[in-house]
C-alpha cells in the first residue's frame, strides 16, 4: 500500500508566476484535500476534490485552483503568487465518508 | 475565527516527563477528534483519535482526555523521550463538515534527554 506522494518538494518561484503542485494518493482512497501550513502555524484547508470536482472550499481567493484526475491524483494551481505564498503544501488524501486523512510530506514553496 | 484553540505554543520538559497539550472547541458538530505528530520536513501523521462517547483513550504511551461539557480535549504522553520531540496538532471533524479536519496551531514540544 502506498501513501500519498508530493512533488516538487522544494520550489521556488518569483512574485507574479504560477506555480502548479502534484499529488498522488494513497491506494484506496478517492478524495484528495489540499492544505497551506505556514512556518510556525497549523494546516489551512484549502479545497478538497471527490469525483474530479471541487467539494469544499476554505478562505482562500480564486487564484487557488485545483484539477482532480480518473486515478485520483490532484493537482494545486496558484497563480499570480504573492509573497505571502510561502508555505509549505500539503496534500491529504482519504476515502469519501470517513475521518481517516493520509497526509504526503509537503512541497515547500517559496516565493521571492 | 479559529474553530479550534491549542495551547501551549511550546513545551519543554526532561526525559521522563508528562507533556500535557491542551485543546478547545467551539463547534459541538464536532464529533471526532484527532492528535496528528509532525516531525520537521514531514507531513502531520495521526497519532491517536478519540469520539465523544468516551472520555479518555490511551494507545501505548499516548492518552487523549475528552470533557465533552466543557468542549475541551488534550494529550498525554506518559514517560517522554527525546524521539517525541515533534510539532504536535490537535484537530476536529464533523460528518457536516465533509470529515475535514480543522487544525489547532500546534505544540512544538521538545523532550530533553
Amino acid at each position: 500500500e502506498t501513501g500519498v506522494t508530493q512533488s516538487p518538494t522544494h520550489l521556488i518561484k518569483t512574485r507574479g508566476q504560477q506555480v502548479t503542485l502534484r499529488c498522488s494518493s494513497q491506494s484506496g482512497h478517492n478524495t484528495v484535500s489540499w492544505y497551506q501550513q505556514a512556518l510556525g502555524q497549523g494546516p489551512q484547508f484549502i479545497f478538497q476534490y471527490y469525483r474530479e470536482e471541487e467539494n469544499g472550499r476554505g478562505n482562500f481567493p480564486p487564484r487557488f485552483s485545483g484539477l482532480q484526475f480518473p486515478n485520483y491524483s490532484s493537482e494545486l494551481n496558484v497563480n499570480a503568487l504573492e509573497l505571502d505564498d510561502s508555505a509549505l503544501y500539503l496534500c491529504a488524501s482519504s476515502f469519501a465518508g470517513t475521518y481517516g486523512y493520509t497526509f504526503g510530506s509537503g512541497t515547500r514553496l517559496t516565493v521571492v | 475565527q479559529q474553530q479550534v484553540k491549542q495551547s501551549p505554543q511550546s513545551l519543554i520538559v526532561q526525559k521522563g516527563g508528562i507533556p500535557i497539550i491542551n485543546c478547545a472547541y467551539e463547534n459541538t458538530a464536532f464529533d471526532y477528534f484527532p492528535w496528528y505528530q509532525q516531525f520537521p520536513g514531514k507531513g502531520p501523521a495521526l497519532l491517536i483519535a478519540i469520539r465523544p462517547d468516551v472520555s479518555e483513550k490511551k494507545e501505548g504511551r499516548f492518552t487523549i482526555s475528552f470533557n465533552k461539557s466543557a468542549k475541551q480535549f488534550s494529550l498525554h504522553i506518559m514517560d517522554s523521550q527525546p524521539g517525541d520531540s515533534a510539532t504536535y496538532f490537535c484537530a476536529a471533524s464533523s460528518p457536516g463538515g465533509s470529515y475535514i479536519p480543522t487544525f489547532g496551531r500546534g505544540t512544538s514540544l521538545i523532550v530533553h534527554p
